[in-house]
């Protein structure tokens, strides 16, 4: 079955740096996706990565996607404070349910 | 744009009793799912549903959780005897087309159960 490991679990960076989340994955997965969750609120999709050495980006954010290692990254560029949240990544493996990791708690702090 | 709809946003109740979460999704998606989030962990699915049937369900969906379309639109998820530990954020999500598409979530309602 599958499951989702991320690290780091919290993250507390300053305003204009980079950093990189880790997502790894145990068996295939079909999808691989990322979720932006605010406190109190729903997830926010934020990447939909379907093929290995797939590239996604929005803004300050990258998503990519490696199937032999079974490792996505999200990678956050001269971050800013509007980014603190929890960034979620998930797996769909042979099913149509998503496998969630536990989360990133992000704070970017000035 | 369209978007899911659940109802309540907050629903607190006492242990043993029934409650239903309420969800609208959108218009022409076919497949529907219910996830739960207990404070600070991750998001876990429950149950998977297409075509009037349920089409998958975790081991946390025991005989005490039920879904169903009732009219065509609306989606519920009961619980038929709350216990401490079904206090969580629950979510709807539905997907357009085939069952492997983005899931589109909605606000959630958050159940507390005293």
């Amino acid at each position: 079955e599958l499951k989702v490991e991320q690290n780091p679990l919290f993250l507390s960076m300053q305003e204009g740096k980079n950093y990189t989340i880790y997502c790894n994955y145990s068996t295939t997965s079909d999808r691989l996706y990322w979720y932006r969750q605010d406190p109190g609120k729903s997830l926010e999709s934020l990447f939909v990565l379907l093929s290995n050495g797939a590239v996604k980006q929005e803004g300050r954010l990258m998503a990519s996607l490696d199937t032999k290692a079974r490792l996505s990254t999200l990678h956050i560029t001269a971050a800013v404070h509007d980014l603190s949240a929890t960034y979620f990544c998930a797996g769909q493996g042979g099913s149509e349910k998503l496998v969630f990791g536990k989360g990133t708690k992000l704070t970017v702090n000035p | 744009e369209p978007e899911v709809t659940q109802t309540p946003s907050h629903q607190v109740t006492q242990m043993g009793q029934e409650v239903i979460l309420r969800c609208v999704p959108i218009s022409n998606h076919l497949y529907f799912y219910w996830y739960r989030q207990i404070l600070g962990q991750k998001v876990e699915f429950l149950v998977s549903f297409y075509n009037n049937e349920i089409s998958e369900k975790s081991e946390i969906f025991d005989d005490q959780f039920s879904v169903e379309r009732p009219d065509g639109s609306n989606f519920t998820l009961k619980i038929r005897s709350t216990k401490l530990e079904d206090s969580a954020m629950y979510f709807c999500a539905t997907v357009k087309g085939s069952s492997y598409n983005e899931q589109f979530f909605g606000p959630g309602t958050r159940l507390t159960v005293l």
